[in-house]
Order: C-alpha cells, then structure tokens, then sequence
C-alpha cells in the first residue's frame, strides 16, 4: 500500500469554478502535511502547510482530516494560472518525506 | 529570501564520466534533501542530510555520491551513470521545526 494516495485527474474545470483536490495517507504517525504546486519542467513550490484546524490563503483552503487520515486542498474562483500539477506531501517523522503522485489541473478559457 | 541555488541548470555526460551537482542554501536550514524525478512522476528521494550528516539513503546506488560539505552547501557526485539516470535532479532544504521544504531549479540530467 502507498504510504500516500491522490487522484491523478486530469481535471479540466472552466474560469471561476471551485474544485477540490483530495489525498489520502496511510501512517496515523504522519505529522506534518503540505501542498505543493509544480508547473511543467519546473521545481515543487510550496503552496501551503496544512493544519489540524484548516487554513486559508486567499482563494486557497487546506484541510486536515486526522481521524479519516485524508488531507484537501480548494481552489476558489479558479484562474487560468492556477493550471499546474499540485503535489501533497506528508511528513511521517524526521525528515522522511512521502509525495503524491499529483494531480494535473488545467483552468480553461 | 527562500531560494536554493543550483548548478548546473542543464548537464549531458557520457557513461564513463564524472560529473559533479551542486546546491546551495542561505536559509540557515539544518537538512538538506536530492530528489529525482523522472517526467510525469513525483519527486523521489534519495538523500537526506541532518546537521551536515548523511540520515536518509534511499537505497540509491553507488554511482550516485553525496556529500555535504558545510551547512549551506550540497553535492551529488555522479560516476560511472546509465541512460536510465537521465532526469531532474531537485535539491530542497527546511528548517526543523516546519519541515516546509523548499526546491532548487533542479539540474536536467541527460546521461547518453
């Protein structure tokens, strides 16, 4: 079993809709949880932690659910720019770092 | 300031080579990653340094070399590659108490 689970997509949603991004992980000692957003040929850029109590950057909201183990991330007013593959990462302890494989997200005109 | 610097941005070499990677960090960030990544695939790990000391090896093999020789700088040395190790090579580091990790441009490995 991976140790983390995403839905790979694509998903092709038009200018302005809301989509929802989930992922799912497998070790209840995972501790720290993030989002990242890469765009093709270039590096992960972190978007956002996610904390126990959700959190909110703008059009962006991250959400942790422990009990569940899954972690989502919703885009709001989705923009043409917003076209990249976003990444969850899970830190279980220490510096070990697993990845989602990502999901792929075009915004279209 | 949030940037790793890496070098080179682009490198072909032959399978008899030896090349060097290199990265570097001014964030004061005590651990110190490379990852792989091969085209529609997410990063892999492969190394992880805590305190200038190796703490994670992925089971990569011996072809591929760290070495970490201060707290802000980071190398991969690469001997004796196959075609198969052609990728982007990404270089990340974090503070120890968020674990936020933040990437390098990488380097596009292509080994002919």
């Amino acid at each position: 079993r991976k140790e983390v689970e995403q839905d790979p997509g694509p998903f092709n949603v038009p200018e302005g809709a809301t989509v929802a991004f989930n992922c799912t992980y497998s070790n209840s000692a995972s501790q720290s949880f993030f989002w990242y957003r890469q765009d093709c040929r270039k590096e992960p850029k972190l978007l956002m932690s996610v904390y126990s109590s959700g959190n909110e950057d703008g059009r962006f909201t991250a959400q942790l659910n422990r009990a569940s183990q899954y972690i989502s991330l919703l885009i709001r007013d989705s923009k043409l720019s917003d076209s990249a593959t976003y990444l969850c990462v899970v830190n279980i302890a220490g510096n070990q770092f697993y990845f989602g494989t990502g999901t792929s997200l075009t915004v279209i005109p | 300031d949030t940037e790793v610097t890496q070098t080179p941005k682009h490198l072909v070499m032959g399978m008899t080579n030896k090349k060097s990677l290199k990265c570097e960090q001014h964030m004061g960030h005590r651990a110190m990653y490379w990852y792989k990544q091969k085209a529609k695939k997410p990063p892999e790990l492969m190394f992880v340094y805590s305190y200038e000391k190796l703490s994670i090896n992925e089971s990569v093999p011996s072809r591929f070399s760290p070495e970490c020789p201060n707290s802000s700088l980071l190398n991969l040395h690469l001997h004796a590659l196959q075609p198969e190790d052609s990728a982007l090579y990404l270089c990340a580091s974090s503070h120890y108490t968020s674990y936020e990790q933040y990437f390098g441009p990488g380097t596009r490995l292509t080994v002919t």
